[in-house]
């Protein structure tokens, strides 16, 4: 199926920092997501992303999290400064289109916050 | 608000089992419905969708079918195979706040012995 791919797949970090987190979504998608995961809970919706927007962002998502996909490059998700509670597996995904469409999913950044 | 609701936790066959994992849905409307798969270490595969009532949606053995009334999406497989070990996640994408995003049941683990 599509691949999207998320670099790196594993970081570290101490509290306090900035960290970048990287997504190749599929080459002709347009609708970009952040999702996360904190070990053993559901995934849940952070931000999707579109047209250089941010279209929709749930209450995770803190005044310390940007989003941004300049000229076509990565799609990233910043976050500054991090926080203990920022340690999760951090989920990009992707549609061709807007709706109800099927989104691809990345293999996922795993951060840990100490 | 929209929710999935998976009942088993955790599910353990030994191969060539019937399996049946519950998926039941909260949303107005229609919602399409997903099934993902997601193996250890990485992030969760499509594995196939539904759109509307009555649909059956399937792929590699695995299918389920769009019950509007039980408002239910079910999993089964014929047959499992030690390969089909991993965390399957019943979702559906809805606009709690306006805009879509997938939400995600809380996930089954599937463990298939030889």
């Amino acid at each position: 199926g599509p691949k999207v791919l998320q670099i790196p797949s594993h970081q570290i970090i101490d509290m306090g920092q900035m960290v970048t987190l990287n997504c190749d979504p599929v080459s002709n998608h347009l609708y970009f997501y952040w999702y996360k995961q904190i070990l053993g809970q559901q995934m849940e919706f952070l931000v999707n992303f579109y047209n250089g927007k941010v279209m929709e962002k749930s209450k995770l998502f803190k005044d310390q999290f940007s989003v941004e996909r300049p000229d076509g490059s990565y799609f990233t998700l910043k976050i500054q400064p991090t926080a203990l509670e920022d340690s999760a597996v951090y989920f990009c995904a992707s549609s061709p289109r807007w709706g109800q469409d099927t989104q691809y999913f990345g293999p996922g950044t795993r951060l840990l916050v100490l | 608000g929209d929710s999935v609701t998976q009942t088993e936790g955790q599910v353990a066959l030994s191969e060539e089992d019937f399996l049946t994992i519950h998926c039941n849905y909260s949303a107005s409307g229609y919602p399409a419905l997903f099934w993902y798969v997601q193996y250890p270490g990485e992030g969760p595969q499509f594995l196939f969708r539904a759109s509307r009532d009555k649909e059956k949606g399937s792929s590699r053995g695995f299918e389920a079918t769009y019950n509007k009334e039980a408002t239910s999406f079910h999993l089964q497989k014929a047959s499992v195979q030690e390969s089909d070990s991993a965390v399957y996640y019943c979702a559906l994408i809805g606009r709690p706040s306006g805009s879509w995003q997938l939400i995600f049941g809380s996930g089954t683990q599937l463990t298939v012995m030889p």
